[in-house]
């Protein structure tokens, strides 16, 4: 099984440049999380969803949008890359009280 | 809103020997969801053991097993019979019972890094 699948692992981005983490899972599961993790602290909610077409925001959603057009995916954008977004980010989907993570994607704005 | 505390930046223990990771929440439910999670240097969050607060009986999950005490909201984490393989960044999390909108999220705690010394 897949799991949850994030892509890519690594990337290094100006300031200012945009771009967008991908997320896929194959559990048919309805939420889904987008977190971000900065040394030293624990996992930060930045956007959650419920469903297909349905997401709202977390602790930290400044900086970034999503969208959810499918029950498998849940892209996350960044628009403008400013330096605090460097961070290792984490997709997950949950069912019940279990909660699958991706491998995270370790991302650097330069 | 809850919170989750993690007093512990730092632990080491030796190969074979036991080891106790401290935490402390703060909520207003009655019921809820406990969780420890080690994160190894691969990145992965592995769930290792879950505790639910209704739930009089501690978890346990092989060599790992907490002691939750509810009325002092503590949940501490204690594996026995350290293994190298054991050494990972340890963060425990909250979450909600009620179904619905946000409540399926997590609250991390800062984390407590493991080194099993050999």
């Amino acid at each position: 099984n897949a799991g949850v699948t994030q892509t890519p692992k690594f990337r290094i981005l100006k300031i200012g440049q945009s771009m967008t983490l991908q997320c896929a899972q194959d559990m048919n599961h309805n939420y889904m999380y987008w977190y971000r993790q900065d040394p030293g602290m624990g996992l930060k909610l930045i956007y959650y969803s419920v469903g297909a077409g349905i997401t709202d925001k977390g602790e930290v959603p400044n900086g970034y949008n999503v969208s959810r057009s499918t029950t498998e995916d849940f892209p996350l954008r960044l628009e403008l890359a400013a330096p605090s977004q460097t961070s290792v980010y984490f997709c997950a989907s949950s069912y019940g009280a279990k909660a699958f993570f991706g491998q995270g994607t370790r991302l650097t704005v330069v | 809103a809850q919170t989750v505390t993690q007093s512990q930046p730092e632990m080491s223990v030796q190969e074979a020997e036991t080891v106790t990771l401290s935490c402390t929440y703060d909520t207003s439910e009655s019921d809820y969801y406990l969780f420890w999670y080690k994160q190894p240097p691969s990145r992965q969050m592995i769930l290792v053991i879950r505790q639910e607060a209704y739930k009089q009986q501690n978890a346990t999950e092989n060599r790992f097993s907490v002691n939750f005490q509810k009325a002092a909201k503590s949940f501490s984490l204690k594996i026995s019979d350290s293994q190298l393989g054991d050494a990972a960044m340890y963060f425990c999390a909250y979450r909600p019972w009620a179904s619905g909108g946000s409540n399926y999220k997590l609250t991390f705690g800062k984390g407590t890094l493991l080194t099993v010394n050999p």
